[in-house]
């Protein structure tokens, strides 16, 4: 099945905050509150930020948020820091197969 | 604390099968409701699931690797295997072994622990 729809790339500056955006269907995202985010550094494992749309794991900075309105979740980070640079992925539940994940957004902390 | 760790060859050829095993140590690979999947990332490009098992429920598969693909699971070794056959240059990747926790859905949740990932090139 296709993957979920992200931007190729966001940007912002340190303090500020960014949302990245994760569009599906009824049959995925806006079906099932089953979205997680993933953050990935270069040449490393990814790391889960958000699960069940909104929930934090133990130890994620609590400027990591996540929400979903109709058939998109949104990733949204506040006051950015250099270390938020990387690579997020977010993925759902979906009717036809367990996982599907989006095409990855490149977060560039100016 | 769970950890994973990806073991297997490195090259294989075209057309052979690859085999990954995955190491699970700090818990219990048959606890009840827990996923065990597999996931890979060709080099520069994005993450693509392939399937994800539990002992105590069914397995999925991605509908587009399920005609070649295989998770095994050894309870005794604590460890899970993943078989790709019939492979082409396009199964080059770098593949991660990671845990979902139960969910009402089967193998909903996202995945909270990953091993380091091992690439697998395919290359005669």
């Amino acid at each position: 099945q296709s993957a979920l729809t992200q931007p190729a790339s966001v940007s912002g500056s340190p303090g500020q905050s960014i949302t990245i955006s994760c569009t599906g269907t009824r049959s995925d995202v806006g079906g099932y509150n089953y979205v997680s985010w993933y953050q990935q550094h270069p040449g490393k494992a990814p790391k889960l930020m958000i699960y069940d749309v909104t929930s934090r794991p133990s130890g994620v900075s609590n400027r990591f948020s996540g929400s979903k309105s109709g058939n998109t979740a949104s990733l949204t980070i506040s006051g950015l820091q250099a270390e938020d640079e990387a690579d997020y992925y977010c993925s759902s539940y979906t009717s036809s197969s367990p996982v599907v994940f989006g095409g990855g957004t490149k977060l560039t902390v100016l | 604390q769970l950890q994973l760790q990806e073991s297997g060859p490195g090259l294989v050829k075209p057309s052979e099968t690859l085999s990954l095993t995955c190491i699970v140590s700090g818990g219990s690979i048959s606890s009840s409701g827990y996923y065990w999947g597999w996931i890979r990332q060709p080099p520069g490009k994005g993450l693509e699931w392939i399937g994800s098992f539990s002992y105590s429920d069914s397995s999925h598969y991605s509908p587009s690797l399920k005609s070649r693909v295989t998770i095994s699971v050894d309870t005794s070794k604590s460890q899970f295997s993943l078989k790709v056959s019939s492979v082409t240059a396009a199964d080059t990747a770098v593949y991660y072994c990671a845990r979902q926790p139960p969910r009402k859905l089967q193998a909903a949740a996202g995945f909270d622990y990953w091993g380091q990932g091992t690439l697998v090139t395919v290359s005669s």
